[in-house]
């Protein structure tokens, strides 16, 4: 089990980049999240999917925030166009059914210069 | 809705002292309760959780927590803390009408004094 894979690991861009997060779950999880972690906000959760299905994406901060999730195997959060509030860690996460505990990847580290 | 506090964003004990982390929730109907660590640079590890079946739980790392309804707590505690529990800690609540959507609070950070 290789654990919930995100790439990249740290991403530095420029205010109105677009900016694509990746995230593969572990095989045979039906959940899959979307986290955010600021000093001043904490973790938030952004979005999340039930066996490929957006459920509840009401933490998604406005339209420049999107995700989608393909197949079982992978999902992106692309922010269009980027600023330098939404500098944070943004974490995937990833787990079984009936409040099984989640599983994190290591975050990636997005700055917005 | 579902909330959940943490007293305290920062906790320092001497190596060998108690860790106590605190923990309080806010659910409408009978939890699911969770307490995440997370080191620096990587993402959440789950330390414990309850579900109902016992209301003090055994974590990993020597942590364990207790549930107690009429507080509407789940308290952290380590009966003697190590140099490499310093980390930070995060208390976390779901239930059966939320599925699996995770509501955490602010976390502890952990200081280990040798």
């Amino acid at each position: 089990d290789a654990g919930v894979i995100q790439s990249p690991r740290h991403e530095v861009t420029e205010m109105g980049q677009e900016v694509t997060l990746r995230c593969k779950p572990i095989s045979g999880h039906d959940y899959l999240f979307w986290y955010r972690q600021t000093m001043m906000r904490g973790l938030e959760l952004l979005i999340y999917f039930n066996n490929n299905v957006p459920i509840d994406d009401s933490g998604m901060p406005e339209d420049r925030f999107s995700a989608k999730m393909p197949n079982a195997s992978f999902s992106t959060l692309k922010i269009q166009p980027s600023e330098p509030r939404d500098s944070a860690v943004y974490f995937c996460a990833s787990s079984l059914p009936y409040n099984s505990p989640l599983h994190f990847g290591n975050g990636t580290r997005l700055t917005v210069t | 809705a579902q909330s959940v506090t943490q007293l305290g964003s920062h906790v320092s004990v001497s190596e060998g002292a108690l860790v106590l982390l605190r923990c309080n929730y806010s659910s409408s109907v009978p939890p699911y309760l969770f307490w995440y660590v997370q080191y620096p640079n990587q993402g959440l590890q789950l330390l414990l959780k309850y579900t109902s079946a016992a209301t003090l739980v055994k974590g990993i790392n020597g942590f364990e927590a207790e549930f107690k309804k009429s507080e509407t707590s789940f308290h952290l505690t380590k009966p003697s803390a190590h140099m490499s529990d310093a980390a930070e800690y995060f208390c976390a609540v779901s239930d059966q009408a939320a599925g699996n959507k995770l509501t955490f609070g602010g976390g502890t950070r952990v200081l280990v004094k040798p």
